[in-house]
This record gives C-alpha cells, structure tokens and sequence, in this order.
C-alpha cells in the first residue's frame, strides 16, 4: 500500500514568493496533520483536518500560511507571501481516525527559501 | 502546556554496545507516549506506543519501558543499521487527544 505521498519533494524559492505543497494522505484516513520540522524547534504541529474540516489551526504560525483539504486524498499548504525564516522540513501525516494512536508520516518537504 | 525532553541529544555506540535513551514529560492526562525513528531525509517512522505506567513494548533489539514520568528505549547489542534520530511524544487523553507533542530527538550513531 502507498504511504503518504507528498509533493514536491525539495522546494527552493526566493522571498516573497508563493509556496505550495501537496499531501495525499493514506486511503481511508480520516484525520490529516501538517507539521513543521526545524533544528531549533523540533516537529511542531501546524494544522489539523478531521473528515476534511480544519480542527485545529493554533500552530500556523502567521497569516502567511493556509491550509486546505478539498476533499479526502488532497491537501495543501501554502505560504504567500515566502520568507527565509519559513525554511524548513514539512511533514503532512495522517490517521485512521481522531484520537488514533498511529499518525504515518509522510517523506516530507525541504523547502528553502533565499 | 505538554513538555517532552529527550537525552542525550546525540549519542555514540560501536556495535553491540546497550544503552539507553531518555524521555522526560509532563502531560495534563497521558493517553499515549509513542516513540519514532527518523532516517536522514525521511519522515518518522511508528515504533511503539506506551499507554501507562510499567507497560513495556520490544522489537528486534528496541525495548521501551515507561513510568509516570518518563521513558525509556533501551538498545541492545546495536548494528550499524540502528542508526537514526529517536523521537518521543505524547499524547494527552480528552479534547485535543489528535495532538502529538514531540521532543526533539537523540540522534544515534552506532559504529560498526
């Protein structure tokens, strides 16, 4: 079975930019995280969906970030406008469901912005 | 607020050398201390989940124990191939019980 998939792999932008990345979570998960992975702060979770519908949004950061999950293979996140501070690894996971013990992860996003 | 602190931060073993790694917390209401590996360039990977205190959990040469305040995985005689950034976090039982707060990891090198 595929994991989750995410897209594009390595991101290089320049400030003020528009970034976009994808996630397909695993079929038949119900539950879809986006986190944020940097040296100083480890794993952070950005962004929370439940049944497609945003629970929790407290860890994105500014207004700058936007999540969206159109239906349940699909989400992006975007930052508009880019800054190097958002330079970093992005991790979309998922679940079975709320509250289940296992989030699969997918291979994450290298983004770097100049 | 959830607190997950892992040590040491990075850690050094030849082949075949046990050890331990350490994870502190401080959760309003436990439902679950899960550990991870990560791979360089890859996303984690689930190794085990710890429910309460004095449940322990083993694959291949990984045990993971767990008291009221803090886990252990503990390594026996490791292979190069067991080499990774070990990541602990916790989930907190109740409304938010989605979230996972994660530590930052021991990163473990076992020398051939």
């Amino acid at each position: 079975d595929a994991g989750v998939i995410q897209s594009p792999r390595h991101e290089v932008t320049e400030m003020g930019q528009e970034v976009t990345l994808r996630c397909k979570p695993i079929s038949g998960h119900n539950s879809l995280f986006w986190y944020r992975q940097t040296m100083m702060r480890g794993l952070e979770l950005l962004i929370y969906f439940n049944n497609n519908v945003p629970i929790d949004d407290s860890g994105m950061p500014e207004d700058r970030f936007s999540a969206k999950m159109p239906n349940a293979s699909f989400s992006t996140l975007k930052i508009q406008p880019s800054e190097p501070r958002d330079s970093a690894v992005y991790f979309c996971a998922s679940s079975l469901r709320q509250g289940s013990e296992t989030q699969y992860f997918g291979p994450g996003t290298r983004l770097l912005v100049l | 607020e959830d607190q997950v602190t892992q040590s040491p931060e990075a850690l050094r073993l030849q082949e075949g050398e046990s050890s331990s790694l350490n994870c502190s917390y401080t959760v309003s209401g436990l439902r679950g201390l899960f550990w991870y590996r990560q791979d360089p360039g890859k996303g984690p990977e689930f190794l085990f989940t710890l429910y309460s205190a004095g449940e322990e959990k083993e694959k291949e040469r990984l045990k993971a124990t767990l008291t009221k305040k803090e886990s252990f995985l503990h390594i026996t005689a490791p292979k190069p191939e067991d080499s990774a950034t070990y990541l602990c976090a916790v989930q907190r039982s109740g409304g938010s019980n989605y979230k996972l707060t994660f530590g930052k990891g021991t990163l473990l090198t076992v020398n051939p």
